[in-house]
């Protein structure tokens, strides 16, 4: 069956600019986790709703990231504003189960640069 | 806060000799996933670990979780160039979030 999506793959946005990433779980996966990643290093935890409810956000960086799942299955990330050290590759995971820990399912990321 | 460590950061093989990546968590952990990710692609779920001593195996692949499950090591044996990649550790955040805490990984080359 097809994997989790993400979408654009590539974004170049000046600084100051707003973006909006978009992911597509796969399909009945109950959570869903956006992830920074930035080069050479390991994801960093950025938030995750179980269905459409958003249940931990503490790791956006600031106020400027903003997500959301409205209907309990694509999810966007936006980023207002955009600073080059908003510069990085966003994964997004989705799992099959909610409430403990379980297997996570990537999607290809979007890598974004900011100029 | 929780931290998830990664030894040694790097690691260069020649084809068929073994590797051993370690991870080491600041806190005690209710399970371990290990994933792995090739160059310019996305993580991709190995295997969990959930018992104290738990050893499990996958082809050339052993991953441990220690006693304490405050650690854990994933060794490959004979390498082959298909292991290339860097390997990530990572364990619940404590509180009973769902959220994981990664390590920074190791990244593993093999000399063919």
């Amino acid at each position: 069956g097809a994997g989790v999506s993400q979408s654009p793959r590539y974004k170049v946005a000046k600084r100051g600019q707003d973006v909006a990433l978009r992911c597509d779980p796969i399909s009945g996966h109950v959570s869903l986790f956006w992830y920074q990643q930035a080069l050479g290093q390991g994801p960093e935890f950025l938030t995750y709703f179980q269905n459409e409810a958003q249940l931990d956000k503490s790791g956006l960086p600031s106020d400027r990231f903003f997500a959301e799942r409205p209907e309990g299955s694509v999810s966007t990330l936006k980023i207002q504003r955009t600073q080059q050290e908003d510069s990085a590759v966003y994964l997004c995971a989705s799992s099959r189960i909610g409430g403990t820990t379980y297997e996570q399912y990537f999607g290809p990321g979007t890598r974004l640069t900011v100029t | 806060g929780q931290q998830v460590m990664q030894i040694p950061q790097y690691q260069h093989v020649q084809e068929g000799e073994d590797f051993t990546t370690y991870c080491n968590s600041s806190t005690t952990l209710s399970n371990i996933q290990w994933y792995k990710q090739r160059p310019g692609g996305h993580p991709v779920f190995l295997i969990q670990l959930v018992k104290s001593g738990e050893v499990k195996k996958q082809k050339r692949l052993t991953f441990q979780f220690g006693e304490a499950k405050k650690n854990s090591s994933l060794h490959i044996t004979a390498t082959q160039t298909t292991d290339v990649g860097t390997y990530f550790c990572a364990g619940p955040s404590q509180g009973g979030s769902e959220k994981l805490v990664f390590g920074k990984g190791t990244k593993l080359t093999v000399n063919p």
